[in-house]
């Protein structure tokens, strides 16, 4: 069962902070996040492991609260470079490993 | 080169014909996958492997077969392609071991799949 985010898009100005949501209704082992841009591959930003640990990647960081089954990315002074569609990608146990995408945020960064 | 590398990038295919995409990654990576990706519905996993000749169902299996006889490669085969089938097909590979979690996954380029 595919997680679900929030919200499908955002539009923001150089500069501003966005959150990206992440829930599943099923228990969760850990969280990815992955940005995508136009025409190419996904590309890894960041793992988070149950144990609500936050993790960061240049300014952009994420948290996991593994009681509500949610993560959140947390776009800060947001650069151009940060548009792209985002994933949070869940595993729900470490045996088996199935690595399951949401649908994706798509962010526009303006100049 | 060393990566994960998809073949073909496109393909225009007739709708019952059967088509492989063909996927091989140089890292001997234990686990691979593969998505389809269309509008409003983000990445969907299709199968996944833990290791040569070990796979297994992932959201949207039917109409997919797959086998992995070597680590490296790991090809998607559509038995008899529909239009439904139109989409873009990615390969991931990740090194996770068996009840760990997953570690980084790395993609590959796609192939950009219309079937006709």
């Amino acid at each position: 069962q595919q997680p679900v985010q929030s919200p499908q898009a955002v539009i923001l100005r150089e500069g501003e902070d966005a959150v990206i949501n992440c829930s599943s209704s099923k228990a969760l082992y850990s969280v990815h996040w992955y940005r995508q841009k136009h025409g190419e591959a996904p590309v890894f930003l960041m793992i988070l492991l149950k144990g609500g640990e936050q993790k960061g990647h240049e300014k952009i960081s994420a948290s996991f609260n593994e009681k509500k089954q949610q993560s959140s990315l947390y776009l800060t002074a947001s650069q151009l470079s940060y548009s792209g569609t985002y994933f949070c990608g869940t595993e729900r146990g470490a045996a088996g490993n199935k690595l399951t995408f949401g649908g994706g945020t798509r962010v526009l960064v303006k100049p | 080169d060393a990566g994960i590398t998809q073949s073909p990038r496109y393909k225009i295919t007739e709708t019952g014909r059967q088509v492989t995409l063909m996927c091989h990654q140089t890292w001997s990576h234990s686990y691979m996958f593969w998505y389809r990706q269309d509008l409003g519905h983000g990445l969907r996993l299709i199968y996944y492997s833990a290791a040569a000749d070990i796979t297994d169902k992932g959201e949207v299996p039917d109409g997919y077969v797959v086998s992995r006889s070597k680590t490296e490669n790991f090809p998607l085969t559509l038995e008899s392609a529909t239009r439904s089938q139109t989409s873009v097909y990615f390969c991931a590979s990740s090194e996770s071991r068996w009840g760990e979690a997953n570690t980084e996954a790395f993609f590959g380029q796609g192939t950009r799949l219309t079937v006709v």
